[in-house]
């Protein structure tokens, strides 16, 4: 089992609207968790991180986290084409020294 | 406030020979990871420096190595290059101490290996 799971997708939705991104992960005692945005040739850009069960929103985007299902789900409201993109999930561990273990990525595509 | 830096932005380089690759982290934060990328394996965690040590390591062979220095800067060094370590290598850097510490990203090193 991956540490860190993640669909690949792809994922495609219409303009404007939900984009729904899923990750589990293994270890129980995980800390924290990010959502990364990455485009085509370039660099992971953090976008959001939560750290408490329950929902975190910034803007357009909003983190859920249930710790006892090991879940973290990233929603996209009022998706654009720019939204289009590779999304990571990222979980720092409770051992291992607090690395941080990246999911393969979702791609969305949101079409105009 | 100047990002996370990296250098060089491109590299080829031959079988057998070695590479390094410089790190600059955003200052004042002093905790620098490196990563590989790559389309098959995704991102792959490399090492961890916090103050100067080795705070973590990924599951990569030694050929792989870093450094870090009292500034927070970062070398990472590739020695008996393979084929298969062709790829994006990505720095991050944040404050340090806290594991929720949110982490940022370099443009990353694109190395081809000939």
């Amino acid at each position: 089992q991956k540490e860190v799971e993640q669909n690949s997708g792809p994922l495609s939705v219409p303009e404007g609207a939900i984009a729904s991104l899923n990750c589990t992960y293994s270890d129980r005692g995980s800390q924290s968790f990010f959502w990364y945005r990455q485009y085509s040739g370039k660099s992971p850009e953090l976008i959001m991180f939560i750290y408490s069960n329950g929902d975190k929103e910034d803007g357009r985007f909003t983190a859920q986290l249930n710790k006892a299902s090991q879940y973290v789900s990233l929603l996209i409201r009022d998706s654009q084409p720019s939204d289009s993109a590779t999304y990571l999930c990222a979980v720092i561990g409770d051992t291992g020294g607090f690395k941080t273990i990246f999911g393969a990525g979702t791609r969305l595509f949101v079409k105009a | 406030k100047a990002g996370v830096t990296q250098t060089p932005r491109y590299l080829i380089k031959t079988r057998g020979q070695q590479v390094t690759l410089s790190c600059s982290p955003i200052s004042g934060h002093r905790s620098v990871s490196w990563y590989q990328q790559t389309p098959g394996q995704g991102l792959q965690f490399l090492f961890e420096y916090f103050s100067e040590t080795q705070r973590n390591k990924g599951n990569f062979p030694g050929r792989f190595s870093g450094r870090q220095f009292s500034n927070s800067r970062s070398e990472m060094n590739v020695s008996t290059l393979e084929l298969g370590d062709s790829a994006l290598y990505l720095c991050a850097s944040k404050t340090g101490g806290k594991s929720y510490n949110e982490q940022f990203f370099g443009p990353g090193t694109r190395l081809t290996v000939l």
